[in-house]
């Protein structure tokens, strides 16, 4: 099955600063995700992005499918912010998702 | 609209016992997939099904059941409860199989003592 790495595994930003988190995919996938999870461990939908960019307000996500990895950019963060990220991507017959370990940030005020 | 409903929200079981975790998906989707996550990592795939049938199993034991049901709704069972069996469970729907966009719910957190 695919791998997928997620960096940094940890972030520490002061409220108002902007980041970048990235995702590493060992082969191709047709489906790829990004997940907010809530301290409550619910995952929030943040995108879904097999390819290109999209923009949903102070975030937005580019793919680059032909390289294999996905960005994800928070800009003028919040500490609402914090919690754990997770890029996820699916290939072959079945579809399910392959997640990383995750990103957990932290935004202190 | 609903999202994704899951009950319980929380568990507690003793080793050895069996467990079922419900799944309602959103209306309109007929994909559900089950996932387990344990402290510290991110979900790992258990079960897929669509229009009622398996489409998919992850590395788990044979004590790992699923079934969905005509209203689309499913159950995950887990036999012979071990410790490490402790974990948060996932359920996922989506409109369509294999890479529709995955919705979660809020997911029940099972203990296992």
């Amino acid at each position: 099955g695919i791998q997928v790495e997620q960096s940094p595994p940890d972030l520490i930003l002061q409220e108002g600063a902007n980041s970048t988190l990235r995702c590493n995919f060992s082969d191709s996938v047709n489906n790829l995700q990004w997940f907010h999870q809530n301290p409550w461990g619910q995952l929030i939908n943040l995108f879904y992005i097999p390819s290109g960019t999209k923009q949903n307000g102070r975030l937005s996500a580019t793919t680059v499918a032909t390289e294999r990895y996905s960005l994800l950019y928070i800009s003028s963060s919040q500490t609402t912010d914090s919690g754990v990220y997770f890029c996820a991507g699916a290939r072959g017959s079945q579809g399910n998702l392959i997640f990383g370990k995750g990103t957990k940030l932290s935004v202190k005020p | 609209d609903a999202g994704v409903t899951q009950s319980p929200t929380h568990l507690i079981k003793t080793r050895g016992q069996q467990v079922t975790l419900r799944c309602s998906p959103i209306s309109g989707h007929k994909s559900v997939s089950w996932y387990q996550q344990v402290l510290g990592q991110g979900p790992q795939f258990i079960f897929q099904y669509y229009e009622k049938e398996e489409r998919g199993r992850g590395n788990f034991p044979d004590r790992f059941s699923a079934r969905q049901f005509p209203n689309y709704s499913s159950e995950l069972n887990v036999n012979a409860l071990l410790l490490g069996d402790s974990a948060l469970y996932l359920c996922a729907s989506s409109v369509t199989q294999p890479f529709g966009e995955a919705f979660f719910g809020q997911g029940t957190r099972l203990t296992v003592v």
